[in-house]
């Protein structure tokens, strides 16, 4: 069974610039996640959503980050303008329903900010 | 709220050593789960294993086991005869019934010497 996919692996820009990163969960899961992890940090949420629906933003910069899952399965996640603090690995995760059950993390996007 | 503390920050061992990851969560909730992610050198998050709070069985696999106690809010992590392999960041995770999010603590990085 393929696990989560995500693109780029990695992508350096310039500050004021803006940035897309795309997620596709594993096959039949409900609900996707879009995490920020900071060096030495945990994963942090940004945004959940559950089939095409926004379940939980409160953490997410609404003022420059936006997220959207159209159809239910593919997500993208747009920072727009970059901030240097945006420096960070962006991680989708997706799990069957709720976030009780096990979230399987994609390999990332580490993103670096000049 | 919920609230996870990995108080290891960092840990070094030599091959065949055993080694225990610490992991306290605080928690309201009489549901919740608990988790454990490795997180080596590529990024990726591996999910290891899922807990709930009525299960304080404790588990084996293989070279891996956790020790689950509701009375001093712990799920430690034990690594037997460790291997360079098992080098990583370790993560341990919470997430309530009530709640929407997976809350992390801040992680072991654990590095196996040869």
């Amino acid at each position: 069974e393929a696990g989560v996919a995500q693109s780029p692996r990695y992508k350096i820009i310039e500050k004021r610039q803006s940035v897309a990163f795309w997620c596709n969960p594993i096959s039949g899961h409900a609900t996707l996640y879009w995490y920020q992890q900071i060096l030495g940090q945990g994963p942090k949420l940004l945004i959940q959503f559950q089939n095409n629906g926004v379940v939980d933003d409160s953490q997410l910069p609404k003022d420059r980050f936006s997220a959207e899952r159209l159809k239910g399965v593919d997500s993208t996640l747009k920072i727009q303008p970059a901030k240097l603090e945006d420096s960070a690995v962006y991680l989708c995760a997706s799990s069957l329903d709720t976030s009780t059950d096990t979230q399987y993390f994609g390999p990332g996007t580490r993103l670096t900010v000049l | 709220a919920q609230k996870v503390t990995q108080a290891q920050t960092e840990i070094s061992v030599v091959e065949k050593e055993d080694v225990t990851l610490d992991c306290v969560y605080e928690t309201r909730d009489t549901t919740y789960y608990l988790f454990w992610y490795k997180q080596p050198p590529s990024g990726e998050l591996v999910f290891l294993i899922r807990r709930n709070s009525f299960d304080e069985q404790n588990e084996i696999s293989g070279r891996y086991s956790w020790n689950f106690q509701k009375s001093t809010s712990s799920f430690n992590f034990t690594i037997t005869a460790s291997q360079v392999v098992d080098s990583a960041v370790y993560f341990c995770a919470l997430s309530e019934e009530g709640e929407r999010q997976l809350t992390f603590g801040s992680g072991t990085q654990l590095t196996v010497l040869p």
